[in-house]
């Protein structure tokens, strides 16, 4: 079955970076779309970043861009979040997601991992 | 940006009632919608994907429908198991969230 495993997160202070990492398996990696959502405590779902399946086609979120950069490995089954100038409001549980086949929805879900950033 | 408006923010019913969780977007997105379920401590699950489509493995009291811009999600006779947050998605344009439905049971 799907799977798939956050890792990478953790407490920094304001202006520092960040590299999340998602390693999947459980599904042919190379041939989906994958995200990254964010939830900061207590509040709702963000959606961050998309890179599609060769890592040529890649979208963000206005709140995030040119300070995150989502990256793949396929060879690696793994999935990349570079968070950069970090700040309070990045505080939140960090998600990779699968797209579903061909789509948008986000079919599999990480368990997540927690970033903090605070000083 | 396509602006997700969820109503109501909270729904408190007993066992066995019916639920009708509402999703209001800015503009129309044809049927490019999905809902998720999050109960505490987990990550979101699909629930419905393309307004309608069940995602693989939910129950048959899941139902979604809708088009343009007003999307709802029924669930026919509330479970114990279904208190969680609700949330609807669009991937018409991007993609953005509505801000969830909280679904008390009594």
């Amino acid at each position: 079955q799907v799977q798939l495993v956050e890792s990478g997160g953790g407490v920094v202070q304001p202006g520092m970076s960040l590299r999340l990492t998602c390693a999947a398996s459980g599904f042919t990696f190379s041939q989906y779309g994958m995200h990254w959502v964010r939830q900061a405590p207590g509040k709702g779902l963000e959606w961050l970043a998309v890179i599609w399946e060769d890592g040529t086609n890649i979208k963000y979120a206005d709140s995030v861009k040119g300070r995150f950069t989502i990256s793949r490995h396929n060879s690696d089954k793994t999935l990349y979040l570079q968070l950069n100038s970090l700040r309070a409001e990045d505080t939140a549980k960090y998600y990779c997601a699968k797209a579903r086949y061909n789509s948008g929805d986000f079919d599999s879900w990480g368990q997540g991992t927690v970033v903090i950033v605070t000083s | 940006e396509i602006v997700l408006t969820q109503s109501p923010a909270t729904l408190s019913l007993s066992p066995g009632a019916r639920a009708t969780l509402s999703c209001r977007a800015s503009q129309s997105i044809s049927n490019y919608l999905a809902w998720y379920q999050q109960k505490p401590g987990q990550p979101p699950r699909l629930l419905i994907y393309d307004a309608s489509n069940r995602a693989a493995g939910i129950p048959a009291r899941f139902t979604g429908s809708g088009s343009g811009t007003d999307f709802t999600l029924t669930i026919s006779s509330l479970e114990p198991e279904d208190l969680a947050v609700y949330y609807c998605q669009q991937r018409f344009s991007l993609y953005s969230f509505g801000q969830g439905t909280k679904l008390e049971i009594k």
